[in-house]
């Protein structure tokens, strides 16, 4: 079965504080990881893909096949990271997406 | 750029009322998809189709239908509404297996 868990509802850090945001993950296979983000009044949207390798917004994730995590992480937080982050896993059909609970990040200043 | 739109932001109804969520993508992407999306409990896919008159059985299917007549347009139907159904609703469409892009939601009340 697939499963995403994400451990912390909330997570508050204050500014220019370093981020990590953990997600694990439960696949057989070779997984697709993904992280999405919806900002206050805002839609959700893709933040970054494992697949991609790359950094968006200051953010960074790594697949960790060993530990089966795809935690996100940002050096310096800013107040505009303040959002709902879903971590989300895809299976071998590529389609279908299975979600994390979500994490809260609030970024106080 | 990918544009979903869904017919209502908020909508309330009543306990037995049946109700249309509608949603429309315009990017002619093959694959669309209902969640649920709840506090503590994520996104929760309903229902998801591949093409026009298919649909397929998300994790959460109980209370809920759907229709696909045209590419573009997928809808979610509660059939009888309750209110254990009062939650945001997000559809998605994907082109393959590529990222999913969301609609804004629809806050759905049962009272």
């Amino acid at each position: 079965a697939q499963r995403v868990t994400q451990p912390e509802k909330l997570l508050s850090v204050f500014k220019g504080a370093p981020v990590e945001l953990k997600c694990n993950y439960s696949y057989s296979g070779s997984p697709e990881l993904f992280w999405y983000v919806q900002y206050s009044r805002q839609r959700l949207q893709l933040l970054l893909r494992h697949i991609s390798r790359e950094s968006i917004k200051g953010f960074t994730a790594d697949l960790n096949k060993g530990e089966t995590s795809f935690h996100l992480k940002k050096p310096f937080a800013q107040e505009e990271d303040s959002a709902m982050f879903y971590c989300a896993l895809s299976g071998q059909d590529g389609n279908k997406l299975v979600f994390g609970a979500g994490t809260i990040l609030r970024v106080k200043s | 750029d990918v544009k979903v739109t869904q017919s209502s932001r908020y909508l309330v109804k009543r306990t037995g009322e049946k109700v249309f969520l509608e949603c429309v993508q315009d990017m002619d992407h093959e694959n669309m998809f209902w969640y649920r999306q709840d506090p503590g409990l994520g996104l929760r896919l309903i229902y998801f189709s591949y093409d026009v008159k298919m649909k397929e059985k998300g994790d959460i299917p109980e209370g809920y239908s759907v229709s696909r007549e045209k590419k573009e347009r997928f809808s979610l139907i509660l059939e009888s509404a309750s209110t254990n159904q009062t939650s945001m609703y997000l559809c998605a469409s994907q082109f393959g297996g590529r990222q999913q892009y969301f609609g804004p939601g629809t806050r759905l009340t049962v009272t």
